[in-house]
């Protein structure tokens, strides 16, 4: 069964940097769409991006400046890099696959908290 | 980026209702929406894509439609397991964008 495992290190202070990996196990890597999510405790979801089947990376306008998504196709890993954080960017994130920008595969969650 | 307005916010409804959940762009998105369902404490659950095609493994009684800037998810007949929290979301701008959610409770 496909799934998707993710991880990364925290609690974070303000101004760390962010980083999480997604890996897929018993998956194809290649040809699919790569994204991650976010959802602040007890709100809605937000996009923060994507790379595409060609390695062509999107990503949402008001986070692009601190933002980084990459793929390592040799260990099927893609990670998120998120600069300067503040306490509002505490939320749970996703990682997420799908074969378009609407993913059908979704990771476990990490709870991310910023605290000085 | 273009706003989604999902409606109700919330919805009380009973077992084997049928519901409605309306979702709002603020510019045309053509086909480019797609609908989730998210319980407390999971990741959300991929239903439609491109406004009406249902995903695989996904209830028939789940539904959705319209084009443009109006779409809908319809449950035809509401089960225990459907009570959730639903999102849109549009994929069609270069920055996508959920709505703000509807909780289905139970009556």
């Amino acid at each position: 069964q496909v799934q998707l495992q993710q991880w990364g290190a925290g609690p974070l202070k303000p101004s760390e940097t962010l980083s999480l990996t997604c890996a897929v196990y018993d998956g194809s890597f290649s040809g699919y769409y790569w994204s991650w999510f976010r959802q602040p405790p007890g709100k809605g979801l937000e996009w923060i991006g994507e790379i595409n089947p060609s390695g062509g990376t999107n990503y949402n306008l008001s986070l692009k400046s601190r933002v980084t998504i990459s793929v390592d196709t040799s260990k099927n890993h893609f990670s998120l890099k998120l600069n300067s954080v503040t306490a509002g960017d505490t939320a749970v994130y996703y990682c997420a696959r799908g074969l378009g920008q609407a993913p059908g595969l979704w990771g476990q969650g990490t709870l991310v908290t910023v605290s000085s | 980026d273009i706003q989604m307005t999902q409606s109700p916010s919330t919805l009380s409804a009973s077992v084997g209702d049928r519901v409605t959940i309306t979702c709002r762009a603020s510019q045309t998105i053509s086909y480019w929406l797609a609908w989730y369902q998210q319980k407390p404490g999971k990741a959300p659950n991929l239903l439609i894509y491109r406004a009406s095609i249902l995903e695989s493994g996904v209830p028939s009684r789940f539904s959705g439609s319209g084009s443009g800037t109006e779409f809908t998810l319809t449950i035809s007949s509401l089960q225990p397991d459907d009570f959730a929290t639903y999102y849109c979301q549009q994929y069609n701008s270069s920055s996508y964008t959920f709505g703000q959610g509807t909780k289905l409770e139970i009556k």
